[in-house]
């Protein structure tokens, strides 16, 4: 069955960045759309962007633009998240989730805290 | 950005009754291609999103039938036809028509 499991819990100081890992199986991941999104306590969701696994295109959230950078490697079926120069505002729970709009399997998602 | 409404944000059920949410968008959601990208996900306590309800009123695969989902241009509803314990949660309607996609606030599902 279809699986995304996100790497574990970060916490990184003010200024530095951080990568976040979704490795996925159970569909076929070269041929799939990934999209990344930020959840704060609100509750809000904000997507940030997603990543087509086939060409490595992207198309960004205009707010998360110089952030976030998406990658992948369809080696190990695998979706990253690149986050850089974190703030306090960044501190949130990060989901990956497959499909640019179905969104129709999600990770169990990572909390990236922010700290020095 | 587009702006989704959700209203009530909060709901308070007894299981078996039936309760409907609103999703009122600020631009209609209707694509050039025809289709209407409006889904319904839910987020129970501690856990991750889960797609329902798919382009206003597709049933996503191993979803009860007891949600159902409605609406056009600006104006969605989703149907909970007899609540059970395990609906409780946190619903979001979800647009996909208008870069960027954007979610409501949220409507959370409280059972009596």
């Amino acid at each position: 069955q279809v699986k995304l499991l996100q790497s574990g819990a970060e916490l990184v100081k003010p200024g530095a960045s951080v990568k976040l890992s979704c490795k996925t199986s159970g569909f076929t991941f070269s041929t799939s759309y990934m999209s990344w999104l930020k959840q704060v306590p609100g509750p809000s969701i904000e997507w940030i962007g997603w990543i087509y696994a086939g060409d490595g295109g992207t198309n960004y959230n205009q707010k998360f633009k110089g952030k976030a950078t998406l990658t992948v490697d369809k080696s190990s079926s695998t979706a990253y998240m690149d986050l850089s120069s974190l703030t306090s505002e960044d501190a949130a729970v990060y989901f990956c989730a497959r499909g640019g709009w179905e969104l129709d399997y999600w990770g169990q998602g990572v909390m990236v805290t922010v700290s020095s | 950005d587009v702006v989704l409404t959700q209203t009530p944000p909060t709901l308070s059920a007894t299981i078996g009754q039936s309760v409907s949410i609103s999703c009122r968008s600020s631009q209609s959601l209707l694509d050039s291609d025809g289709d209407t990208y409006l889904n319904w996900l839910l987020q129970r306590p501690g856990q991750s999103p889960q797609l329902l309800i798919y382009s206003v009123s597709n049933l996503e695969s191993g979803v009860p039938n007891r949600f159902s989902g409605s609406g056009s241009e600006t104006d969605f509803t989703l149907k909970i036809s007899g609540v059970e314990a395990e609906d409780l949660g946190v619903y979001y309607c979800m647009q996909a028509t208008h870069a960027p996609l954007t979610f409501g606030s949220g409507t959370k599902l409280e059972i009596k």
